[in-house]
């Protein structure tokens, strides 16, 4: 069974520019996660999608950040304008069962902001 | 607020010994308890996950205990291996998975 796919691996961009992020859940898993990683730190959680609804983005900041869910499977996380303290690792997560299932992590996205 | 510490920080150990890597939180009203390993430039692995209703898990050379009442959990590792080396973190879940900062495990031959 494929695990959850997330593209690009790595990105390098300018401040003030824009980024996106995409990711494919693993298949049949209703609930999607978006974390950011900062060095030397924990990751912690941006938005939780129940199917297509986010029904968490409380930590999400919202002036420049967004995300989508089109269709309840993939999902993009975009950041516009770039700031040099965006700079870290953004994960993506999915899971069969709601918020209290089990989480299955991609191997992330590492964003250097220049 | 929860809030999740993980001691120590960086480990450093032989090849062949038993060690212990520590989380505490703050909030005992839990759902469970997950420890994940994160391999430099990967994503996080599930290495074992402890229901709120259980005191530990047992996987292999891993074994994880929960005491919720005092707010610790502990990762045993048996007989260390250099392919062990990793980042060990710890998550509590509640409304959802709030980490601790992780444990930096180096084994060396």
């Amino acid at each position: 069974e494929a695990g959850v796919v997330q593209s690009p691996r790595y990105k390098i961009i300018e401040k003030k520019q824009p980024v996106a992020f995409w990711c494919n859940p693993i298949s049949g898993h209703n609930t999607l996660y978006w974390y950011r990683q900062n060095l030397g730190q924990g990751p912690e959680l941006l938005i939780r999608y129940e199917n297509e609804e986010a029904v968490d983005d409380s930590q999400l900041p919202k002036d420049r950040f967004s995300a989508e869910r089109l269709k309840g499977v993939d999902s993009t996380l975009k950041i516009q304008p770039a700031e040099l303290g965006d700079s870290a690792v953004y994960l993506c997560a999915s899971s069969p069962q709601g918020k209290l299932g089990q989480q299955y992590f991609g191997p992330g996205t590492r964003l250097t902001v220049t | 607020k929860q809030e999740v510490t993980q001691i120590p920080a960086a480990l450093s150990v032989p090849e062949g010994e038993n060690l212990v890597l520590n989380c505490s939180f703050t909030d005992s009203a839990i759902y469970n308890l997950q420890w994940f390993r994160q391999d430099p430039g990967k994503g996080l692995t599930s290495l074992l996950l402890i229901q709120s209703s259980q005191r530990e898990q047992t996987s292999g050379r891993l074994n994880a205990s929960l005491d919720k009442s005092s707010g610790r959990s502990t990762l045993y590792i048996a007989a260390s291996q250099p392919g062990d080396s990793a980042t060990y973190l710890c998550a509590v879940k509640a409304d959802k998975l709030i980490f601790g900062t992780g444990t930096r495990l180096q084994v060396f031959p």
